[in-house]
């Protein structure tokens, strides 16, 4: 079965200092992950997928196939990137296997 | 806004009741997916239908039950309500019920207390 580990619950850094929250995950195939973003108990909003190898808000993430990591790294954290983060896995062409969630890792920017 | 509307965006409710949420995916998608949120356990998903059809159960207890109707839109019914019920319930859409590399769409969320 498909699984995401979160390794962190809290990751605190301070105002300008690099962050990155990890990601590993559990698949034999190749898959499809995405990070997600939730502000105080908001609905969960999609910050990026590997696909697009896009940078959203100053984050990037790359997937490292050989170490079955997806972590999400911004060079100079904002207080406005406070908030709870949920890194998330597909399985490509499968119509029945929903995405599977990691636990989230809360982040807090300290100014 | 994201497209994806749940009612009511909070519930009371006594133990032993039944109550039933509801959600409207975003325009266009077909698929739909209940995930269940608490503070110990994240995200853990409940059930998927994909056009009226269920297509993907996950950790739903017995007690509820879902169903998405013609035009789309989904209702999750919780019953025999306990204290452990209490949590963030969102609905999430998507056109496809592969997931595409797009991902999901999700609601607001229900915050259902069960007292």
């Amino acid at each position: 079965a498909q699984r995401v580990t979160q390794p962190e619950k809290l990751l605190s850094v301070f105002k300008g200092a690099p962050v990155e929250l990890k990601c590993n995950y559990s698949y034999s195939g190749s898959p499809e992950l995405f990070w997600y973003v939730q502000y105080s108990r908001q609905r969960l909003q999609l910050l990026l997928r590997h696909i697009s190898r896009e940078s959203i808000k100053g984050f990037t993430a790359d997937l490292n196939k050989g170490e079955t990591s997806f972590h999400l790294k911004k060079p100079f954290a904002q207080e406005e990137d406070s908030a709870m983060y949920y890194c998330a896995l597909g399985v490509p062409g499968s119509g029945n296997t929903p995405l599977v969630f990691g636990k989230g890792t809360r982040l807090s920017v300290i100014a | 806004d994201s497209g994806v509307t749940q009612t009511p965006k909070h519930l009371i409710t006594a133990t032993g009741q039944r109550v039933t949420l509801r959600c409207s995916p975003r325009s266009g998608d077909l698929s739909v997916y209940w995930y269940q949120q608490s503070l110990d356990q994240g995200l853990q998903f409940l059930i998927q239908y994909y056009n009226g059809e269920e297509r993907a159960k996950g950790n739903i207890l017995e007690r509820f039950s879902a169903q998405q109707f013609p035009d789309l839109h989904s209702e999750l019914n919780l019953s025999s309500l306990e204290l452990g019920d209490s949590a963030l319930y969102f609905c999430a859409s998507s056109a496809r019920p592969d997931t595409s590399n797009y991902g999901y769409t999700f609601g607001s969320g229900t915050r259902l207390t069960v007292v």
